[in-house]
């Protein structure tokens, strides 16, 4: 069964402190990694894909990594902006088979 | 550009009722696919729609079931309602019905509370 595992579950920081973000993965023929934003109340926002292992994404204060078996979300110098919950997610089997995201990670930069 | 708006935002229901979800598509999306996300939980397929046509589904039972109009607007469906359904329903579109993109656009969702 395809899993997406992420860790850890809540990480607060202060800010301006830097940190990385976890998410594994047990998905036979990966066809891609995402990462989504979520803040609360509303819906996730697309933030990257990654398709294959070494490559690169950046996005303002956000860099997203990957590697054969999990990626990296990494946060420079986070703002109180930054806070909010972040969900990886991989294609599911084959075809339209959705997406399965991992249960995130609620991030929460402190002034 | 139009985003992806769906209705009701909020609302209550009791066990064994049914309730319609609707949802417009962004402007352009031929797809909509629709999670449940549960509460501290990440959202979980329940199915998709493709020119009007259900063409794939999640882990759901078919008390859960969908439509979509020719506009590409799209409804979710639940009969016989039990507590395990209350949660944030969310839709969201894309450009075509193959998920190797990730790049989905969702709505802010609808949040269903079963008493």
């Amino acid at each position: 069964e395809d899993q997406v595992t992420q860790s850890p579950e809540a990480l607060r920081l202060q800010e301006g402190e830097s940190s990385s973000l976890n998410c594994s993965y047990t998905v036979s023929g990966l066809r891609g990694l995402f990462w989504y934003r979520q803040d609360p109340g509303k819906g996730p926002e697309f933030l990257f894909t990654l398709y294959s292992a070494g490559e690169e994404k950046e996005k303002e204060r956000l860099k997203a990594t990957l590697t054969k078996k999990e990626s990296f979300l990494h946060i420079t110098a986070p703002k109180p902006e930054d806070s909010a919950t972040y969900l990886c997610a991989a294609p599911s089997g084959g075809g339209a088979d959705g997406l399965t995201f991992g249960k995130g990670t609620h991030l929460i930069i402190q002034p | 550009e139009t985003g992806v708006t769906q209705s009701p935002t909020h609302l209550i229901k009791t066990r064994g009722q049914q309730v319609t979800l609707r949802c417009s598509s962004q402007s352009g999306h031929n797809t909509v696919s629709w999670y449940q996300q549960a509460l501290g939980q990440g959202p979980q397929f329940i199915f998709q729609y493709y020119r009007e046509e259900e063409n794939g589904r999640g882990n759901f039972p078919p008390r859960f079931s969908g439509l979509q109009f020719p506009n590409y607007s799209s409804e979710l469906n639940v009969n016989a309602l039990e507590l395990d359904d209350s949660a944030l329903y969310l839709c969201a579109s894309s450009l075509s019905p193959t998920e190797d993109t990730g790049e989905l656009f969702f709505g802010e969702g609808s949040r269903l509370t079963v008493l």
